[in-house]
């Protein structure tokens, strides 16, 4: 069965450090791969997604994500964290053999402290 | 002008009422979905229609119904609400012709069933 599993609840991280957030899939065929971002009171916005090709995905607002095939792994991360990336954060994954849905994990909430 | 969006954007209701929430897109995609998020759930999808004559149930599809009215269109009821209906409700849109391309999600709805 096709899932998405985010680890971690909360990252907390200082802003200017570096941050990451884990996100392993387990789908039967092929992933594509996605992250999102939930502000406050706002509906999920597209970050960047993982296709094919180089396993280092940039995207939007200085995010990137590495796609990490032998351990099923698409971490999200950021140089220097911003107090404005404190947000929502969902991994998705689609099948390339059902593509019909997408499976989203559960979230991680991202607090960055000035 | 938002390219999803969602009516209302909040409704208390009663057990036992019937609710429609409704969805409209400006994008001039073809797919469109229905999804509720619960604290610590990420998204789950209740119907998808990838066209107005296609329409697919998702992994909680009980106890709701969808119409797909036009392209733009796709409104999502509650037959008869009960309290564990209670949730944040998120429309989406995305376009067809592969499996790669991202979704576009609407502001959300906050519906509470008392």
């Amino acid at each position: 069965a096709q899932s998405v599993a985010q680890p971690e609840d909360q990252v907390n991280v200082a802003e200017g450090n570096p941050l990451t957030v884990k996100c392993t899939y387990s789908v039967s065929g092929n992933p594509y791969l996605f992250w999102y971002v939930q502000y406050p009171n706002r509906g999920l916005q597209f970050l960047l997604k993982y296709i094919t090709g180089d396993n280092l995905v940039k995207g939007s607002y200085g995010f990137e994500a590495e796609f990490n095939k032998s351990q099923t792994s698409f971490h999200l991360k950021k140089p220097s964290a911003l107090v404005s990336d404190s947000a929502l954060y969902f991994c998705a994954v689609r099948d390339r053999d059902n593509f019909n849905k997408f499976y989203f994990g559960s979230g991680t909430k991202l607090n960055v402290k000035p | 002008d938002a390219d999803v969006t969602q009516t209302p954007r909040n409704r208390i209701t009663k057990t036992g009422k019937r609710i429609m929430l409704e969805c409209s897109q400006t994008k001039g995609h073809d797919r469109m979905y229905w999804y509720r998020q619960d604290p610590g759930l990420g998204l789950r999808l209740i119907y998808y229609s990838f066209d107005v004559k296609d329409i697919n149930k998702g992994e909680i599809s009980d106890g709701y119904s969808v119409s797909r009215q036009a392209q733009a269109k796709f409104s999502l009821s509650l037959e008869s609400a009960i309290p564990n209906q209670t949730a944040l409700y998120f429309c989406a849109t995305s376009s067809g012709g592969g499996p790669y391309n991202e979704q576009f999600f609407g502001p959300g709805t906050r519906l509470t069933v008392l």
